[in-house]
């Protein structure tokens, strides 16, 4: 069972660099988002998903840009990277509410991805 | 906007003990869901508990239960016969609007549980 997957773990890039983090989930989810964790601050939602070909902002967009091609898949984008965004990065997914099955609001997480920007 | 308080930075506790973790929430919506989510060492986020807003009984799950107050809008957790494995960061999260919009959880600031053998 591999549920939420999330590439690369780790990661250092240098102030303004590229790079596009990878989350790929096998539970036919319709929502995806990306949160990041930072120190006191608990999760923070960076953009989401409610379907394949689309996207919205969350609290703290800025600076990234995401993109769900395929229902599984959804990327996430540091165009230039700065150092305020070092933080560790949760991709998570959650199934859309179909009566009669009751939707939990639960959601499901990958194990994170540590991006250190110096 | 939705937010979510937990006021208790990090707490400790002896094992097999009893302890209370605290949240507050504010929100408009009187339809919503309340978790209590489990941050290990190990990073992976666990859900250890929900609870709906319409439902006036307690949660339960095992050693974990909540203590919600609609009114307060405050959503406690209580664990008991607290175990090593108990330590973890601790987040509140409250999610409302999901049929259409997604769920999209509003996270605390987190709770930094240890238990002391």
């Amino acid at each position: 069972n591999a549920g939420v997957t999330q590439t690369p773990k780790f990661r250092v890039l240098k102030t303004g660099q590229s790079m596009t983090l990878l989350c790929a989930q096998d539970m036919n989810h319709e929502y995806m988002y990306w949160y990041r964790q930072d120190p006191g601050m608990g999760l923070r939602l960076i953009h989401y998903s409610v379907g394949e070909g689309t996207t919205a902002k969350g609290e703290v967009p800025d600076g990234y840009n995401v993109s769900r091609l395929k229902k599984q898949n959804f990327l996430l984008g540091l165009e230039s990277a700065a150092p305020s965004q070092t933080s560790v990065y949760f991709c998570a997914s959650s199934q859309r509410p179909r009566a009669p099955v009751a939707n939990t609001g639960e959601l499901f997480f990958g194990e994170g991805s540590r991006l250190t920007v110096l | 906007a939705q937010t979510v308080t937990q006021s208790q930075p990090e707490m400790s506790v002896q094992e097999a003990e009893t302890v209370t973790l605290s949240c507050t929430y504010d929100t408009s919506e009187n339809n919503y869901y309340l978790f209590w989510y489990k941050q290990p060492p190990s990073r992976q986020m666990i859900l250890v508990i929900r609870q709906e807003a319409y439902k006036q009984q307690n949660a339960t799950e095992n050693r974990f239960s909540v203590n919600f107050q609609k009114a307060a809008k405050s959503f406690s957790l209580k664990i008991s016969d607290s175990q090593l494995g108990d330590t973890a960061m601790y987040f509140c999260a409250f999610t409302a609007g999901w049929e259409t919009s997604g769920s999209r959880l509003t996270f605390g600031e987190g709770t930094q549980l240890t238990v002391n053998p």
